[in-house]
């Protein structure tokens, strides 16, 4: 089966570093990735792991662990606008399918 | 530049009543095809994938169907609507190889 996991929920003020972390089991791993999804709307891409380490994208950050099957997405110097889900998901070996994790919501306070 | 489209934006269905919607993709060929459901607060459940023309693969067992008459298009249908197939819908595209699924703007089904 395939089950992944993820805080339901994390509050962080502005300016701050917050880190979502995710664990996974999936029959097969073709790569980790992170969405951000704001309420009501669809899921955009934010960042991509396949091999282990840390990937850099301005603000976001995203680290991949394959031995352990974990995964963190980290956000600096947050704003208001980065309230909003944060969606983990494994890319499978069966159809090339993405599973989905529950996704973490994510306040940031003034 | 490839593009999804996905329609209708919002719907309200009575019990019972047929459903149709449709998902195109634009500038690019044989991509995979999704169809996910998020429940209020929920994660992403993936309901149909499609790797070609009429190749439907179901994860879910459920009383919606899926279908891919053509290279860039996937259509999610249902006979008879329920009253638990409320959500939001997304249909979403990637390819074969290790890269991200792109989503379209979602479906916010709510069946009354």
């Amino acid at each position: 089966g395939q089950n992944i996991d993820q805080p339901t929920e994390m509050t962080a003020t502005e300016g701050a570093i917050v880190q979502i972390n995710c664990t996974y089991q999936t029959s097969g791993f073709n790569g980790l990735f992170w969405y951000q999804q704001h309420a009501g709307e669809a899921p955009t891409f934010l960042s991509y792991n396949v091999l282990d380490g840390l990937e850099e994208k301005g603000r976001f950050s995203s680290f991949l662990s394959r031995s352990k099957g974990y995964s963190y997405l980290l956000l600096k110097e947050l704003q208001m606008k980065d309230s909003a889900s944060y969606l983990c998901a494994v890319r499978v070996t069966e159809g090339q399918n993405f599973v989905f994790g529950p996704g973490t919501r994510l306040s940031v306070l003034p | 530049s490839q593009t999804i489209h996905q329609w209708p934006a919002t719907l309200v269905q009575p019990v019972g009543s047929p459903l149709s919607l449709e998902c195109t993709v634009e500038g690019t060929s044989n991509p995979n095809l999704y169809w996910y459901r998020q429940a209020a607060g929920r994660g992403l459940q993936l309901l149909f994938y499609s790797v070609g023309i009429g190749q439907i693969s179901s994860e879910v067992p459920q009383n919606l169907s899926a279908s891919r008459p053509q290279d860039r298009q996937f259509i999610l249908s249902s006979k008879k609507l329920l009253l638990s197939d409320s959500g939001f819908y997304l249909c979403a595209w990637g390819t074969g190889s290790n890269t991200e699924a792109f989503f379209g703007q979602g479906t916010r089904l709510t069946v009354v």
